[in-house]
């Protein structure tokens, strides 16, 4: 399993990035998938999950109606959409996949995450 | 939202030595609870789902325990790989939640 994410970098306040996890090693079309981030020195925070086909996304509160989750299971990638970011969303951006495991679904498979840094 | 809430936040402990960190949700979230290991710079690593499933290749002297809203995670003979923050998080609902992490040192 191999989970690699891209677009990173730096941004002002109010700008846009989107972020990309390419995937590999697993059917991708088959599990839900997860963003996950870290702030510098900092705990762990979910960001959102969308289901295998698609068609369910759910968002923490701190990003929903900012951040959309989606995914192109014939390319085998997810996106994160980041619009009216704000410094606080300063943080390293990890794609996770949701295993299945007897109904619980914990982060089983993780990328090596991608820095976003918003700062004027 | 559930919470999560970890304790101690930062544990000091020799090779060889027995630690337990305890995890408590804000609700009855049954056994969905997971638990990650961070080293500096690296991406988590997942150890246990489920609250007591080891997950394959984790070493034995990992365990996890609990139900309801009290959890823990005990390693039983500490390595000097073992060093690291471990994090607890609920997969009962979302939004998902982790808690804040408990800092394992040596001494």
């Amino acid at each position: 399993v191999q989970l690699v994410e891209s677009g990173g970098g730096l941004v002002k306040p109010g700008g846009s990035l989107r972020l990309s996890c390419a995937a590999s090693g697993f059917i991708f079309s088959s599990y839900g998938m997860d963003w996950v981030r870290q702030a510098p020195g900092k705990g762990l925070e979910w960001v959102a999950v969308i289901s295998y086909a698609g068609t369910n996304e759910y968002y923490a509160d701190s990003v929903k109606g900012r951040f959309t989750i989606s995914r192109d299971n014939a390319k085998n990638t997810l996106y994160l959409q980041m619009n009216s970011l704000r410094a606080e969303d300063t943080a390293v951006y990890y794609c996770a996949s949701s295993g299945n495991y007897g109904g619980n679904n914990p982060f089983d498979h993780w990328g090596q995450g991608t820095l976003v840094t918003v700062s004027s | 939202d559930i919470q999560m809430t970890q304790s101690p936040s930062s544990l000091s402990a020799s090779v060889g030595d027995r630690v337990t960190i305890t995890c408590r949700a804000s609700q009855s979230i049954s056994t969905y609870v997971n638990w990650y290991q961070q080293k500096p710079g690296k991406a988590p690593n997942f150890l246990i789902y489920g609250a007591s499933s080891l997950q394959s290749g984790v070493p034995s002297r990992f365990s996890g325990s609990g139900s309801g809203t009290d959890f823990t995670l005990t390693i039983s003979s500490l390595q000097p790989e073992d060093f690291a923050v471990y994090y607890c998080q609920q997969s009962y609902t979302t939004p998902y939640s982790f808690g804040q992490g408990t800092k394992l040192e040596i001494k």
